[in-house]
């Protein structure tokens, strides 16, 4: 069984200082990793895929299949990046099912 | 371009009942996942239909059904339904089952179950 977990429910940093938002996978085959993001009265929306190694809005995120993590992380917070971020995991295959985590709320202080 | 759309915005449904929730997809997308959205927890897939027929279920028991369009829109039908599936019911879009890993998602419908 696939499985993604947020330790974190709440996250809070001040402007400016590096954030990491953690997530831990369980699966057996090679999975691919996402990072989905939900801004205030905005829809659910793709940040990043493992497999495309981009940097998008600054955050960045590497697959650790040693220590089956995929965190998320910025090295300078910005105000507008308060928002709850979902780790996903897919198996690939015919449908592209994503196995989301419980979310993490990251609230980036002035 | 068009977004993905859902409707309604709410419903509130009596135990034992039957509901239907509507989505519209993205323009040009052929495939729509649904997934069900419980407070506090991260979206849970349902089923994804493509070309009309189901391409893949969650596990959810077979009271949840749906249905996609030759225009690709899709319905979720649910029946007897319980206090539990009270839940926000997602619908994304995508291009094609292999490209879904980029899922574009509608505002959901919140559906509560009384």
């Amino acid at each position: 069984a696939q499985r993604v977990t947020q330790p974190e429910k709440l996250l809070s940093v001040f402007k400016g200082a590096p954030v990491e938002l953690k997530c831990n996978y369980s699966y057996s085959g090679s999975p691919e990793l996402f990072w989905y993001v939900q801004y205030s009265r905005q829809r659910l929306q793709l940040l990043l895929r493992h497999i495309s190694r981009e940097s998008i809005k600054g955050f960045t995120a590497d697959l650790n299949k040693g220590e089956t993590s995929f965190h998320l992380k910025k090295p300078f917070a910005q105000e507008e990046d308060s928002a709850m971020y979902y780790c996903a995991l897919s198996s690939g295959g015919s449908n592209y099912k994503l196995t989301f985590g419980k979310g993490t709320l990251l609230t980036v202080n002035p | 371009e068009t977004g993905v759309t859902q409707s309604p915005t709410h419903l509130i449904k009596t135990r034992g009942q039957q509901v239907t929730l509507r989505c519209s997809s993205q323009s040009g997308h052929n495939t729509v996942s649904w997934y069900q959205q419980a407070l506090g927890q991260g979206p849970q897939f349902i089923f994804q239909y493509y070309r009309e027929e189901e391409n893949g279920r969650g596990n959810f028991p077979p009271r949840f059904s749906g249905l996609q369009f030759p225009n690709y829109s899709s319905e979720l039908n649910v029946n007897a339904l319980e206090l539990d599936d009270s839940a926000l019911y997602l619908c994304a879009s995508s291009q094609g089952p292999l490209n879904s890993y980029e899922q574009y998602f509608g505002p959901g419908t919140r559906l509560t179950v009384t």
